[in-house]
């Protein structure tokens, strides 16, 4: 099994701040890659896939990057919506994976 | 719009076998470009692929959970179901549908449903 870590585990951030998550793949996945979005009682939403390729109706101050193992979530400018945790998804090779997330909270 | 419903039993003893269905709306579970998973989610901790299915019927399971799930789908009734079987406490978890688009990336997901499981 491909292996996903994330870091940090959790982060406080201001609105307004610049906020990057990072994710590791135990082996290459190439851009094979989701990033996704939950609030607390809610399913979670996909932001990113293909690791760069932002979802319909996502707004762009989110952004990704990456390739083979280590892949970027990007929040240009954190909003008070964007409180949340963030997961990231393999789906290089099955069984599909994903990290075990990064709570952003508020400084 | 796509919409997702999950519906089961809350609560379940141990050794017992969950069922769940997926009801689809909004779209057609026969769609080409699409898989129908489920993904589960222990009380505050992080998300666990179990599986999902192609309309055609082909499946694919999560080694750690494979002798122990099951998933199908009834086209006529636009439904997926998963059935988990040989429950214990650590299968307590929110349980989602979710549809897969692509390269197996999850863009819409149902509401979830709590599922504990408890004597």
């Amino acid at each position: 099994d491909i292996q996903m870590t994330q870091s940090p585990a959790s982060v406080s951030a201001s609105v307004g701040d610049r906020v990057t998550i990072t994710c590791q793949a135990s082996q290459g996945i190439i851009n094979w890659l989701a990033w996704y979005q939950q609030k607390p009682g809610k399913a979670p939403k996909l932001l990113i896939y293909a690791a760069s390729s932002l979802q319909s109706g996502v707004p762009s101050r989110f952004s990704g990057s990456g390739s083979g193992t280590d892949f970027t979530l990007t929040i240009s400018s954190l909003q008070p919506e964007d409180f949340a945790t963030y997961y990231c998804q393999q789906t290089s090779s099955f069984p599909l994976t994903f990290g075990g997330g990064t709570k952003v909270d508020i400084k | 719009q796509l919409q997702l419903q999950e519906s089961g039993p809350g609560l379940m003893k141990p050794s017992e076998t969950l069922s769940l269905i997926c009801s689809v709306s909004g779209g057609s579970i026969s769609s080409s470009s699409h898989y129908w998973g489920w993904i589960r989610q222990p009380p505050g901790k992080g998300l666990e692929w179990i599986g999902h299915i192609y309309h055609s019927g082909s499946t694919y399971y999560s080694p750690s959970l494979k002798s122990r799930s099951s998933i199908s789908v009834d086209t006529s009734k636009n439904q997926f179901s998963l059935k988990l079987s040989s429950l214990t406490a650590a299968d307590t978890a929110v349980y989602y549908c979710a549809r897969a688009q692509g390269r197996y990336y999850f863009d819409s997901w149902g509401l979830g449903t709590l599922v504990t499981v408890s004597s």
